[in-house]
């Protein structure tokens, strides 16, 4: 198994909080992604890293943010949590793109009240 | 850009039974495409992947998939279904220098004794 790690795996947070999920790999790979699942959605990209410091935005960024300083973490912020932003968040790396193979963690489960 | 049509919410099958699942992809170029299963409370695991050459690929777990060009569809596929294959199912695609998957909305699959 990829050796990926996702903290915290649950939390319950009120309306206005900010919020910082951390994912945290030891494969050294290049590549980082946030996803967020939904029912009847699947999985949708929030944000993801193509190297240290370098982030870019996917379908779902507003109202998220991202940073990687460090090869192996990838975090994700919430500023001021919604309602809308509860959901599961899963964390996803992979080596090179061409071989299109991602390796998710097992997810993160944010509540929102 | 690309997207991921699964047609189908939910399958019940019968153990033993042969189960195929659908997809269709929107894309104008030769795709990457993917199946991804995930088991309750687990991240998502790749199954198999189509890149390039034979259009009918073997992955794991005894599952199969066909790229048809003509119908936009890499259908899915397992000849006889096990209680363990009770799960979800994603697919997926992505291409050639891009650091993105997209991912359709999910089959869950129920498995009946």
């Amino acid at each position: 198994d990829a050796g990926i790690t996702q903290s915290p795996r649950h939390k319950v947070t009120e309306t206005g909080t900010p919020v910082t999920l951390r994912c945290h790999q030891t494969e050294n790979h290049r590549y980082m992604y946030w996803y967020r699942q939904d029912p009847g959605h699947g999985l949708r990209l929030i944000h993801y890293s193509y190297g240290v410091k370098d982030t870019d935005k996917g379908e779902v960024s507003d109202g998220y943010s991202v940073s990687r300083s460090k090869t192996e973490d990838f975090l994700l912020t919430l500023e001021s949590a919604t309602s809308s932003q509860t959901s599961v968040y899963f964390c996803a790396i992979s080596a090179d793109m061409n071989t299109g193979e991602l390796f998710f963690g097992e997810g993160s489960r944010l509540t929102v009240l | 850009a690309q997207s991921v049509t699964q047609p189908d919410i939910h399958i019940t099958v019968s153990e033993g039974a042969s189960l195929e699942l659908r997809c269709n992809y929107s894309y104008g170029a030769t795709p990457y495409l993917f199946w991804y299963v995930q088991s309750p409370g687990q991240g998502l695991q790749l199954l198999l992947k189509y890149f390039s050459g034979d259009t009918l690929v073997q992955g794991i777990k005894g599952f199969e998939a066909e790229f048809k060009r003509s119908q936009s569809s890499f259908n899915l596929r397992k000849p006889s279904v096990h209680w363990s294959d009770a799960a979800e199912y994603f697919c997926a695609v992505g291409r050639s220098n891009d650091y993105k998957l997209s991912f359709g909305a999910g089959t869950t699959v129920t498995v009946r004794a």
